[in-house]
């Protein structure tokens, strides 16, 4: 069975501070890992990776893949209360015909001022 | 802004109601995804049409049904629900397997 699981769970932290939240998984058949945020409603796309050591990158939101440790991490730097929500991580892997996407249980980020 | 569009935002229905969710993309999507989210827990995958067939069925009692009308368009019909069955549910699309899925605001659904 597929497995996705991020940490840590929760973080808190002040405005202007740097933050690395991880995702570590277990799929069949690798295809892609995708990171969200999720506020209060639905969750926002913000990557997906498919290649290993190339870092994407959007504004002061950045994230890399290890597809040989079977991780990835999301950066933020200098953090703005804005930035607080869920962040979801979720892999795309195929069993049989089909693809599915697994989330892990997500990392409740809150930003202080 | 999301390009997947739901409705309604928020419905209340008694266990005894039928009612439905209804979906939109105009993006040119060929798979598209209901999820079931309750609060603090990730999204859990409902069923997946490729197509306008369903590919994905993830056990889900049928008490949920969904239907496919169009490549654009996905409802899931409702009837008979618990209150266990109250959460969010988010309808998702993406242009095919394998591909970023974008979900749509949601429907805050309450069973009472």
């Amino acid at each position: 069975e597929d497995k996705v699981v991020q940490s840590p769970l929760s973080l808190v932290v002040h405005e202007g501070d740097t933050v690395t939240l991880n995702c570590s998984y277990e799929v069949t058949n690798f295809r892609s890992l995708l990171w969200y945020k999720q506020e209060k409603k639905a969750p926002t796309f913000l990557f997906m990776l498919t290649s290993s050591g190339i870092e994407k990158k959007s504004g002061r939101l950045s994230s890399i893949l290890d597809k040989k440790e079977l991780f990835s991490i999301l950066n933020i730097t200098a953090t703005q209360t804005g930035d607080s929500a869920v962040y979801l991580c979720a892999v795309c892997g195929s069993g049989g015909s089909n693809y599915k996407l697994t989330f892990g249980k997500g990392t409740l980020l809150t930003v202080n001022p | 802004d999301t390009e997947v569009t739901q409705t309604p935002k928020h419905l209340v229905m008694g266990m005894t109601n039928k009612k439905s969710l209804k979906c939109e993309q105009h993006m040119g999507h060929r798979a598209m995804y209901w999820y079931k989210q309750k609060a603090k827990k990730p999204p859990e995958l409902m069923f997946v049409y490729s197509y306008e067939k369903l590919s994905i069925n993830e056990s889900v009692p049928s008490r949920f049904s969904p239907e496919c009308p169009n490549s654009s368009l996905l409802n899931l019909h409702l009837h008979a629900l618990q209150p266990e069955d109250s959460a969010l549910y988010l309808c998702a699309s993406s242009q095919g397997w394998g591909n970023t899925i974008y979900f749509g605001e949601g429907s805050w659904l309450t069973v009472v």
